[in-house]
């Protein structure tokens, strides 16, 4: 069982938006940043999200993230194909002295 | 642009010791958290540990007593062992670098190596 809860699932069509949730507590989401990852089988897992809302360079502003008391946020707007993917939020945990990762939401575009 | 490589056997025996190495190539090694993060078959991402380039190292509670990292900053690359390994064992195994803790963003990393346990 994982540290931060996120929905197993998630779905939309091409052009939609869609937002994936992260709870998590105090010691975590509650103290410290967010970042998202996206992974793809076979490739090196991408940061798409770090520090609640920032993007690295190189990610569409498609993306964008958010962060309230303990649970955050990853929202992609004008969904692509391409955007199919296992999505992970992760936050240090101060109670555990270790990263603690949400156990991924796979995303279909129908 | 920064590049992480995995090495390391494809296949380990049931209670032997994992040997994982990642290279870094277009950077220093210098004064990041080199992180190990493993993904079981159908299951989701596991934070093994990080090692700091200086040598200073934290392992998740759960792995901590068969975890060892090591960093060899002259030949730019850092290493994973992990014993008395079981068929649980079984991941793929990432590098990746991490931003100062506790922000811990991992913007670069390896494409994953995968390991299985089995005699």
């Amino acid at each position: 069982q994982s540290v931060l809860t996120q929905p197993p699932s998630a779905s939309g069509t091409p052009g939609q938006r869609v937002t994936i949730s992260c709870s998590g507590s105090r010691s975590n989401i509650g103290t410290n940043t967010v970042n998202w990852y996206r992974l793809l089988p076979g490739t090196a897992p991408k940061l798409l999200i770090y520090r609640n809302d920032q993007r690295p360079s190189g990610v569409p502003d498609r993306f964008s993230g958010s962060k309230s008391g303990t649970s955050a946020s990853l929202a992609i707007s004008g969904l692509q194909s391409e955007d199919e993917a296992d999505y992970y939020c992760a936050a240090w945990d101060d109670r555990l002295n270790g990263l603690a990762f949400g156990g991924g939401t796979k995303l279909t575009v129908l | 642009q920064v590049q992480l490589q995995e090495s390391g056997p494809g296949l380990v025996k049931p209670s032997e010791t994992l040997s994982l190495t990642c290279t870094v190539s277009s950077g220093s090694i210098s004064s990041y958290y080199w992180t190990w993060i493993r993904q079981p078959p159908g299951k989701g991402l596991e934070w093994i540990g990080y090692i700091f380039s200086s040598g200073s190292s934290n392992y998740n509670p759960s792995l901590k007593s068969r975890v060892t990292m090591s960093v060899d900053t002259s030949k730019n690359r850092f290493s994973l062992k992990l014993s008395s390994v079981t068929a649980a064992d079984t991941a793929v195994y990432y590098c990746a670098r991490g931003e100062i803790v506790p922000y811990y963003n991992m913007e670069f990393w390896g494409k994953g190596t995968t390991v299985t346990v089995s005699s």
